[in-house]
């Protein structure tokens, strides 16, 4: 069955730290892969998300991620973070012949000023 | 370019009460999912459909939860009775088949839900 695991339940930084949440998914077809973030109260925005091509992705507000293949892999980076970053961030797979999206289970990031 | 809408916003009801909650997805798109969203749980897919046709329920916790999609505009997620478990932000997502580029989900600002 297709699953999303996410290594870090919460993880606390101060600003300008670097960043890297993990994700990792079982699929063994083709998958589509996401990263959503949710800001205190308010719903799901899409941060970036890999379809195919150039295993680095960048999204917005200075984030990226690396899908690996043989990792099965899609860990979530930024170089140096800020205290507006503070919120709860999904990894999610699709697959691309369901159509299904399943989320991790959230990392809240809380960031130090 | 109006986003997924969701209603209510918010609702407070008694145990035992019957509880509709309403989307209605992007214009155009073919995929509606409900999830549900708890602190314990985090985010479930509680289940989706395509062209209307709901493709998989397994996520749907029990005969109290049933979910429609009469047409391409609109989709009921109801529980009847609720409990006070049941309380939680309940999100509704529209997207494109998967294999377009533009397959992106994109996310209603949810039904919170609170059952006493």
């Amino acid at each position: 069955a297709q699953s999303v695991s996410q290594h870090n339940h919460h993880v606390i930084l101060s600003e300008a730290a670097s960043l890297e949440l993990g994700c990792n998914y079982s699929y063994g077809g083709t998958v589509n892969l996401f990263w959503y973030v949710q800001y205190p109260g308010q719903h799901l925005q899409l941060l970036l998300k890999y379809f195919s091509g150039d295993p680095l992705v960048k999204g917005i507000k200075g984030f990226e991620a690396e899908f690996i293949k043989s990792k099965f892999s899609f860990n979530l980076r930024k170089p140096s973070v800020q205290w507006s970053d503070t919120a709860e961030y999904f990894c999610a797979v699709r697959s691309g012949n369901t159509g299904k999206l399943i989320f991790g289970q959230g990392t809240t990031l809380q960031v130090k000023p | 370019d109006a986003g997924v809408i969701q209603s209510p916003r918010h609702e407070v009801t008694e145990m035992g009460q019957e509880v509709t909650l309403r989307c209605k997805p992007i214009s155009g798109h073919d995929y509606l999912f409900w999830y549900r969203q708890t602190m314990m749980r985090g985010l479930e897919l509680l289940i989706y459909f395509n062209n209307n046709v709901p493709i998989d329920d397994s996520g749907m916790p029990e005969d109290r939860f049933s979910a429609k999609m009469p047409n391409a505009s609109f989709s009921t997620l109801k529980i009847q009775p609720s409990e006070p478990r049941d309380s939680a932000v309940y999100f509704c997502a529209s997207s494109f088949v998967p294999e377009t580029s533009g397959n992106t989900i994109y996310f209603g600002e949810g039904s919170w839900l609170t059952v006493v």
